[in-house]
């Protein structure tokens, strides 16, 4: 069964800190892993994403480690603000278009960044 | 570049009853795919249409039902209504052979 889990199911983080979220998913067919930030009220959002020919990736304060071998993603938060207070998803998927394009969530973390 | 909307944002219905859920793409998408996601849960794949037919489907039984229309916006319908099927249903619209997913803010159906 396609899966993605995800953890801490909540995470409290102080601002100024590192905020590091873990994943890991079973169908080594799956080769977009995303990770999506999600307001109170509104639809998740593309925060960054990986494809595993590459071990890391970075964008601005965000930054994806990617561990093929264990089939493990994380998500590190640099600097944690408390306008990143939101739920964040991990998810994959296997292919591009079609029914493979369709995304496996985790079941997401709420990150609470305190002032 | 308008981003994906969808209508109604909130809907409460009674067990039993049916229900249509309506999403308009994002400019330049052409697929859109239907999520059901749960409180506290992360979204599940419902099913993806594109060129007006069902391209994908996750584990949903067939009451949940939809359309694409001409314009690339789509409907989902939900038959005979579960308690269970209360939840925050997204639209998400790409660009077929692309990741690209953008989201809508979704609608929040309460079945009661």
């Amino acid at each position: 069964q396609q899966q993605v889990k995800q953890s801490p199911q909540s995470l409290i983080v102080q601002k100024g800190g590192i905020s590091i979220i873990n994943c890991a998913y079973e169908n080594t067919a799956f080769d977009y892993f995303p990770w999506y930030q999600q307001f109170p009220g509104k639809g998740p959002a593309l925060l960054i994403a990986i494809r595993p020919d590459v071990s890391e990736k970075k964008e601005g304060r965000f930054t994806i480690s990617f561990n093929k071998s264990a089939k493990q993603f994380s998500l590190h938060i640099m600097d944690s603000q408390p306008g990143d207070s939101a739920t964040y998803f991990c998810a994959a998927s296997g292919g591009y278009g079609g029914s493979q394009g369709n995304l496996i969530f985790g079941k997401g973390t709420k990150l609470s960044v305190k002032p | 570049e308008t981003g994906v909307t969808q209508s109604p944002t909130h809907l409460i219905k009674t067990r039993g009853q049916q229900v249509t859920l309506r999403c308009s793409s994002q400019s330049g998408h052409n697929t859109v795919s239907w999520y059901q996601q749960a409180l506290g849960q992360g979204p599940q794949f419902i099913f993806q249409y594109y060129r007006e037919e069902e391209n994908g489907r996750g584990n949903f039984p067939p009451r949940f039902s939809g359309l694409q229309f001409p314009n690339y916006s789509s409907e989902l319908n939900v038959n005979a209504l579960e308690l269970d099927d209360s939840a925050l249903y997204l639209c998400a619209s790409s660009l077929i052979g692309t990741n690209g997913y953008t989201f809508g803010s979704g609608t929040r159906l309460t079945v009661v």
